[in-house]
């Protein structure tokens, strides 16, 4: 079993539906990170989180520590939010990070 | 700079051959990260800069690879005697601070293929 999960794997929204990506982890952390790749490859940081919520724009990430469990949601989405969206923990000082292996987002005009 | 920069973009290399990625990150980030995606594959860690400390080298794959930084500024990746299954996207981010305090700035990634 991965340490980090995502799902779902694939998701294929209309525009303007809200969205929830959703990343559970089995490893103690202090941080998590969600970053977004787009087609091209280039990849964003959106958010780093180590307690509560965040918010930018349309998007809002959560965390659960408790629960070992975080949320990306993204609200009244739109085409150019299709990219891949990847889930990513850091345990302790460790400069690893333990990736998921990312939820495709397609939003269909 | 602006971002972090890398170079070369692509290269193309034989089988047994050496080389050499460069990351050049944003001017004040401490921290610098070396990831590799491959074709198809979720991101892997490689290996982790902190300032003037010892490098966090436990994702490397093979004693092949090797990475240097310079103080807090330039680092290089080396892969010798190359193979087939290196063939990947190069990722490089950098943070202004530790693990727990700064947010990621990647590059946009070195792709190497070797025939």
């Amino acid at each position: 079993k991965n340490e980090v999960e995502q799902s779902p794997q694939n998701l294929t929204a209309q525009e303007g539906e809200f969205i929830t990506i959703n990343c559970s982890y089995s490893v103690g952390i202090s941080a998590l990170h969600w970053l977004q790749q787009h087609p091209g490859g280039g990849i964003v940081s959106l958010f780093m989180l180590s307690s509560g919520k965040k918010k930018h724009g349309r998007l809002i990430a959560t965390i659960n520590i408790q629960e070992k469990h975080s949320s990306l949601h993204i609200t009244a989405s739109h085409p150019r939010d299709s990219a891949v969206y990847i889930c990513a923990v850091r345990r302790g000082s460790q400069g690893n990070l333990i990736f998921g292996k990312g939820t495709k987002l397609s939003v269909k005009p | 700079g602006a971002g972090v920069s890398q170079s070369p973009s692509n290269k193309v290399t034989e089988k047994g051959k050496d080389v050499e990625l460069r990351c050049d990150p944003i001017s004040g980030h401490t921290a610098l990260y070396w990831y590799r995606q491959r074709l198809g594959q979720g991101l892997e860690f490689l290996i982790y800069f902190q300032g003037n400390s010892a490098p966090d080298k436990s994702g490397l794959p093979s004693d092949r690879f090797s990475a240097e930084r310079t103080g807090e500024s330039v680092s290089t990746l080396t892969i010798q005697r190359t193979q087939q299954e290196d063939s990947a996207v190069y990722l490089c981010a950098s943070s202004w601070g530790g693990p727990n305090t700064g947010e990621l700035f990647f590059g946009e990634g070195s792709r190497l293929t070797v025939l």
